[in-house]
């Protein structure tokens, strides 16, 4: 399996403008989590999605950001309009549960620089 | 509210042993996890902890006490390339997201 796929790996923009990131999840896990790194903050939740279906989005910073999940095999986290703050690293995860296992992996993530 | 503690640096000696400690406060839990993150790469899986009790698995071995709220990752043998930020993370349900602490930083010096 290729594990967790993010793209791009960096990103940088110019303020005002819209970003987007992509990810792909590990094939059969059944959720999907976006994270924001920083030094300051740590690792922070912003949305996770069950079955393709939103389910917390209680960590999205504002109206600015926007996630979607068409299908399990996609999902995205875009910004509009970006700002200097918003420059992080974004993590994608995804997971699955049996009842005796869980695994949770991450991807590669997207370092955003917005200048 | 949750909430997850860790101390925020830690050093050590090639050859020794650490203990990186963890308390948490969430509303409900299911389990603990334990996540090594390199610098400028992507946190990786290292334990994951439901029952009370130590649970090892080579070098590392992580503890739970689900009574005090309190887990540690236990480092024996300390190699260079254990210098890393360690992560400690809870869930409240299998299958929700996993909140994580602001991570603790190790550096392993010779």
């Amino acid at each position: 399996d290729a594990g967790v796929i993010q793209s791009p790996r960096h990103e940088v923009t110019e303020m005002g403008q819209e970003v987007t990131l992509r990810c792909k999840p590990i094939s059969g896990h059944n959720s999907l989590f976006w994270y924001r790194q920083t030094m300051m903050r740590g690792l922070e939740l912003l949305i996770y999605f069950n079955n393709n279906v939103p389910i917390d989005d209680s960590g999205m910073p504002e109206d600015r950001f926007s996630a979607k999940m068409p299908n399990a095999s996609f999902s995205t986290l875009k910004i509009q309009p970006s700002e200097p703050r918003d420059s992080a690293v974004y993590f994608c995860a995804s997971s699955f549960w049996t009842g005796e296992d869980y695994g949770y992996t991450f991807g590669s993530g997207t370092r955003l620089t917005v200048v | 509210g949750q909430n997850i503690d860790q101390p925020t640096e830690m050093t050590a000696t090639e050859g020794a042993i650490v203990q990186i400690n963890c308390t948490y406060q969430t509303s409900g839990f299911n389990g603990l996890f334990w996540y090594q993150q390199h610098a400028g790469e992507a946190p990786t899986f290292l334990s994951y902890n439901v029952l009370d009790g130590l649970e090892e698995k080579g070098r590392f071995s992580s503890f739970l006490s689900r009574s005090k709220g309190y887990s540690y990752l236990l480092l024996k043998e300390l190699q260079m390339k254990d210098s890393a930020s360690y992560l400690c993370a809870a869930s409240n349900q299998a299958g929700t997201a996993l909140i994580f602490g602001k991570g603790t930083t190790l550096s392993v010096s010779s």
